[in-house]
């Protein structure tokens, strides 16, 4: 079975605090997401990254920035954090570009304070 | 601009009773749709998807959607529904040629009782 892992499930910061969410697949996909889940407005993309070393932005990179290093590990890097990116934070991979399912992490419960 | 509607924020049914939610897509071409379900304190799993051919897609868990180009929709649909149905679903369209940059509903929240 494919695993996509978070390094947490709930995490507390304060504003101004530089944030780092990880996020590792251990079935050699090619590709991994970062979304933000909030109420009402459902899932919207961040950033993605098909290779390692390279990344995209999605809909809301504002206020993000992101590393991929290794081909298994995916990082979403908040440089100074603010209230209004407390959210549930979910990661996803894919084997293949194009038409292949992504599989979700649990998510990371980020609350800024 | 692409987009994705699920008009019903919560459902409520009862276990055994027959189950639809709904889906409207807005977009040009041959979309690309999938549902996917978050169960509670968990990450979203794909259910079923449709990329062309049979507009009736068999997915896991015993759930189906159909896809309607006529009515742009693509309504998820179960016969009878057990409490562990309980979960918010995601109807969720790809964007033209790239189907990994997803567009997502905002969910529907599926409550059963018993």
């Amino acid at each position: 079975d494919v695993k996509v892992t978070q390094s947490s499930r709930y995490l507390v910061k304060r504003t101004g605090e530089k944030v780092f969410l990880e996020c590792v697949q251990d079935m050699d996909h090619e590709n991994m997401f970062w979304y933000r889940q909030d109420p009402g407005l459902g899932l919207r993309l961040i950033y993605f990254s098909y290779d390692v070393k390279m990344k995209e932005k999605g809909d809301i990179p504002e206020g993000y920035s992101v590393s991929r290093e290794k081909k298994e590990r995916f990082s979403l890097i908040l440089e100074s954090a603010s209230t209004n990116q407390t959210s549930m934070y979910l990661c996803a991979s894919t084997k293949l570009r194009g038409t292949d399912t992504q599989y979700f992490g649990p998510g990371t419960r980020l609350t800024v304070l | 601009a692409q987009s994705v509607t699920q008009p019903d924020i919560h459902i409520t049914v009862s276990e055994g009773a027959s189950l639809e939610l709904r889906c409207n897509y807005s977009y040009g071409a041959t979309p690309y749709l999938f549902w996917y379900v978050q169960s509670p304190g968990q990450g979203l799993q794909l259910l079923l998807k449709y990329f062309s051919g049979d507009t009736l897609v068999q997915g896991i868990k015993g759930f189906e959607a159909e896809f309607k180009r006529s009515q742009s929709s693509f309504n998820l649909r179960k016969p009878s529904v057990h409490w562990s149905d309980a979960a918010e679903y995601f109807c969720a369209v790809g964007r033209s040629y790239n189907t990994d940059k997803l567009i997502f509903g905002t969910g529907t929240r599926l409550q059963v009782f018993p």
